[in-house]
């Protein structure tokens, strides 16, 4: 079965450097990835989505990578800011008709 | 746009009470709700997917008699924790699919406590 694993232990962040997240898979190749940001307390919020051929996607601060070979995507947060603390999930899907397979997350904290 | 509620926020039962949990999507009709439940530090668990006017497709583990699930309309769907217990504490959280397959809105959880 497919399992998503991202690093369990936090991430600390200099303010204004560069905080690069991972989310490797063990099986299938995903239709698509999805990262999204969830703070203490409350529900995810949908960040970005990648399709499985897609190389990279951007907005704003924000940049995705996916490698279907290493069978894993980056998530970068450039500039980074103190209000960018949050935990961080992947998820991705076979595509549209499968429910989402959830990563535990990342524990993001920017130091000012 | 795109905004999901769900009501209440924070809920405190006794053993062996029923609690119902609302989810709505406020400015979207939703084709598809799902349910989740997350334990502390841990990943989100589906518990259920439910489409509006048919019966939710429970995961497995997932108990449908405990758990009931009614998707009446295009943005409200209710969960039921029936005969509530201490181990069913945990933090809740419904999200909605509009017409894009591929984004999920999510509400902002509840917090179960069972005592």
């Amino acid at each position: 079965s497919q399992k998503i694993e991202q690093n369990s232990e936090a991430l600390n962040i200099q303010e204004g450097k560069t905080a690069t997240l991972t989310c490797n898979y063990t099986n299938y190749s995903p239709a698509y990835l999805q990262w999204y940001r969830q703070d203490p307390g409350r529900g995810p919020v949908f960040l970005l989505l990648i399709r499985e051929n897609e190389k990279e996607k951007r907005k704003e601060r924000l940049k995705v990578t996916f490698d279907t070979t290493l069978k894993q995507s980056l998530f970068h947060i450039t500039a980074s800011q103190p209000a960018d603390s949050a935990t961080y999930l992947c998820a991705l899907a076979r595509d549209s008709n499968y429910q989402l397979i959830w990563g535990a997350g990342t524990k993001l904290i920017i130091k000012p | 746009g795109a905004v999901v509620s769900q009501h209440p926020s924070r809920v405190i039962c006794k053993s062996g009470t029923s609690v119902k949990i609302e989810c709505r999507s406020l400015d979207f009709q939703a084709t598809t709700m799902f349910w989740y439940r997350q334990f502390p530090k841990q990943s989100l668990m589906l518990m259920a997917t439910s489409n509006e006017g048919s019966k939710a497709t429970y995961e497995q583990g997932v108990e449908k008699d405990k758990f009931l699930i009614n998707h009446a309309s295009l943005t409200l769907s209710t969960l039921t924790v029936t005969s509530a217990h201490p181990e069913d504490s945990s933090f809740y959280i419904c999200s909605a699919r509009g017409q894009d397959p591929y984004e999920q809105y999510f509400g902002p959880g509840t917090r179960l406590t069972v005592t």
